[in-house]
């Protein structure tokens, strides 16, 4: 089953702690992304990949961290987490190639707060 | 720059009236690609349709119905006779050529009640 499996789903830490959420692929998809959910605010890009080793800030890269060493993983970093990073996050990926017919498949969503 | 703009923060309606979600949007390219997204009281992001800048046919699915009109850049989407399950935070989204980026609107939240 083609599916982006992120990890953890829930996720309560404190401030300063540095924790890693972990999203992975099984669709062999060049691109991956990371996205947060805020209230009011829709979902903003937060950092995307193009390819292995290939990476570049989104919209609000501010606070995080992302690595691409193997093409199905694309690991979301918070080095020192702060309250306003508390958020919805989703992983998304999609293949290189725009002009087929498909989507942008997303991960079930990591519910993250920071107290 | 792309912008997707729901001005429909919350709608509420009665089990089998028909609603009408709207999306407008803002984009330089010539190519780029529009998304419905449904997302439950779950959480996760449910995939309904995506439409390309140079199809302009409107789509039809069971209940579900969209209406792309450039002209007016918007991207509308229609429940015909809502049910309870319908209740969902809808989200439009706009994508350049390449994918590298989904814009989204604000999102409609929709209630419906028996």
């Amino acid at each position: 089953e083609a599916q982006v499996t992120q990890n953890p789903r829930y996720l309560i830490t404190v401030t300063g702690k540095k924790l890693t959420v972990t999203c992975s692929q099984n669709m062999n998809h060049e691109y991956m992304s990371w996205y947060r959910q805020d209230p009011g605010l829709g979902l903003r890009q937060i950092y995307y990949s193009m390819n292995v080793e290939v990476t570049d800030k989104g919209d609000v890269p501010e606070g995080y961290k992302v690595s691409r060493k193997e093409k199905r993983n694309f690991p979301l970093i918070l080095e020192s987490p702060s309250p306003n990073q508390t958020s919805l996050y989703f992983c998304a990926s999609s293949p290189r190639d725009g002009s087929v017919n498909t989507e942008a498949f997303f991960g079930q969503g990591t519910r993250l707060t920071v107290v | 720059a792309q912008k997707v703009t729901q001005a429909q923060t919350e709608i509420s309606v009665v089990e089998k009236e028909d609603v009408t979600l709207d999306c407008v949007y803002e984009t330089r390219d010539t190519t780029y690609y529009l998304f419905w997204y449904k997302q439950p009281p779950s959480g996760e992001l449910v995939f309904l349709i995506r439409r390309n800048s140079f199809d302009e046919q409107n789509e039809i699915s069971g209940r579900y119905s969209w209406n792309f009109q450039k002209s007016t850049s918007s991207f509308n989407f229609t429940i015909t006779a809502s049910q309870v399950v319908d209740s969902a935070v809808y989200f439009c989204a706009l994508s350049e050529a390449g994918f590298q980026k989904l814009v989204f609107g604000t999102g409609t939240r929709l209630l419906v009640s028996p």
